[in-house]
Parts: C-alpha cells; sequence; structure tokens
C-alpha cells in the first residue's frame, strides 16, 4: 500500500502570496487532516476533512483553508502569507482520525521571505 | 484547551539502555496516540492507546486515562531510535500535542 504523498516537498515564497499544497492519502483513507509544524510553537493541528466535509478545526486564523475532493486527496491554501507561516506543513490520513492511527506524510517545508 | 506535558524533554542514552517517557495530561481523553520524529522529520505512529497497555517489539506503551498520564518504554535502545517522540491526545475534537522528548541514543 502506498503511503501518504504530500507535494511538494519544498517551497519558497514571498510575503503577500498565497500558496496551495497537495496530499493524497492512503487507499480507502477518509480522513485527511493537517498540521503545522514550527521550532517555537511545535506542532499544531489545522484542520480535518472528512469525506468531503471539514470535520474539526484548529485555532488558525482565514487565511488557512483546505478542501477534499472525491478521491479523498486534500489540499490546503494559505493566503496573504506571513514570515510566521514558515513551517513544515504534515497531513496525516486515517480510516477515522478521532478512533484510528494517523498515517504522515514527509511534509512540505515552507519557507516565506 | 487541553494541556500536555512531556518529559523528560531531552534524553541522551548509551546503545542498549533502557528509557520511559512520560506524558501527562489535564483533562480526560478519548484518543491518545505517540509518534516518534525522525532526524529527517518523517513522523511515524507508534501506538494508538486511549487506555491499557500495548508491546511492539522494544516497544510497549500503557496509558491509565484515570490518573491522566501515558508512559512510553524503550528497552535496548537502539541508534536508530534517536529522534524526537511526541505524543497526541484528543478532546471534544481538540488534538493537541506535546512539545516532544528528544532522544539521542549514542553507539
Amino acid at each position: 500500500k502506498a503511503g501518504v504523498t504530500q507535494t511538494p516537498r519544498y517551497l519558497i515564497k514571498t510575503r503577500g502570496q498565497q500558496v496551495t499544497l497537495s496530499c493524497s492519502p492512503i487507499s480507502g483513507h477518509r480522513s485527511v487532516s493537517w498540521y503545522q509544524q514550527t521550532p517555537g510553537q511545535g506542532l499544531q493541528f489545522l484542520f480535518e476533512y472528512f469525506s468531503e466535509t471539514q470535520r474539526n478545526k484548529g485555532n488558525f486564523p482565514g487565511r488557512f483553508s483546505g478542501r477534499q475532493f472525491s478521491n479523498s486527496r486534500s489540499e490546503m491554501n494559505v493566503s496573504t502569507l506571513e514570515l510566521g507561516d514558515s513551517a513544515l506543513y504534515l497531513c496525516a490520513s486515517s480510516a477515522d482520525r478521532a478512533h484510528e492511527k494517523l498515517f504522515f506524510g514527509s511534509g512540505t517545508q515552507l519557507s516565506v521571505l | 484547551g487541553i494541556q500536555v506535558e512531556q518529559s523528560p524533554p531531552d534524553l541522551i542514552l548509551q546503545e542498549g539502555a533502557n528509557s520511559t517517557l512520560r506524558c501527562n495530561f489535564s483533562d480526560s481523553v478519548n484518543n491518545l496516540q505517540w509518534f516518534h520524529q525522525n532526524p529527517w522529520g518523517q513522523l511515524i505512529n507508534l501506538f494508538y492507546i486511549p487506555s491499557g497497555t500495548k508491546q511492539n517489539g522494544r516497544l510497549s506503551a500503557t496509558t491509565v486515562a484515570t490518573e491522566r498520564y501515558s508512559l512510553l518504554y524503550i528497552s535496548s535502545s537502539q541508534t536508530t531510535d534517536s529522534g524526537v517522540y511526541f505524543c497526541a491526545v484528543e478532546r471534544s475534537n481538540d488534538m493537541r500535542f506535546g512539545a516532544g522528548t528528544r532522544l539521542t541514543v549514542k553507539p
């Protein structure tokens, strides 16, 4: 079974731009969740999508958004980038996040200059 | 929101030694998981363990939900065990991670 695939692996953007990150879950998994990891704040939950619906959301501004397609692939969008958005963005898939193990992708390292 | 504390923050071991990592949480939870992040940033799920005890090879974990803590045991540590160990808890769809324990295993 293929693992969770995130693209791209690295991204460099400038302040004010927007960015879209992609995540393909493990086949059969309907839940995709997103996380931000920074040295200062650690790992934080962004949001979760299940069957194309946002099911849960962490405490992040509206500039962070996402969506899930019918094949369970998910995208995360960050608009009007700020320097503080520089982070490793991780996605994870599971059969059902709240009750099953999470499987993580390798992440997208975003640098905002 | 729920508070998660991991201890110790850093741990240095000689290969072959055993260790215990702790995760304390401030409220009842319905989900607790342990992860290992390797030096390349990849997060690997070790255990899904909201309560009870589980073992997987040299690793085992115990969660005492009523006392709001979980322990991760690593026996006969190897250099490949190096990295950061995180616990993550969830309550009412609010998921929180601990700050992690950075483990270094020296040959």
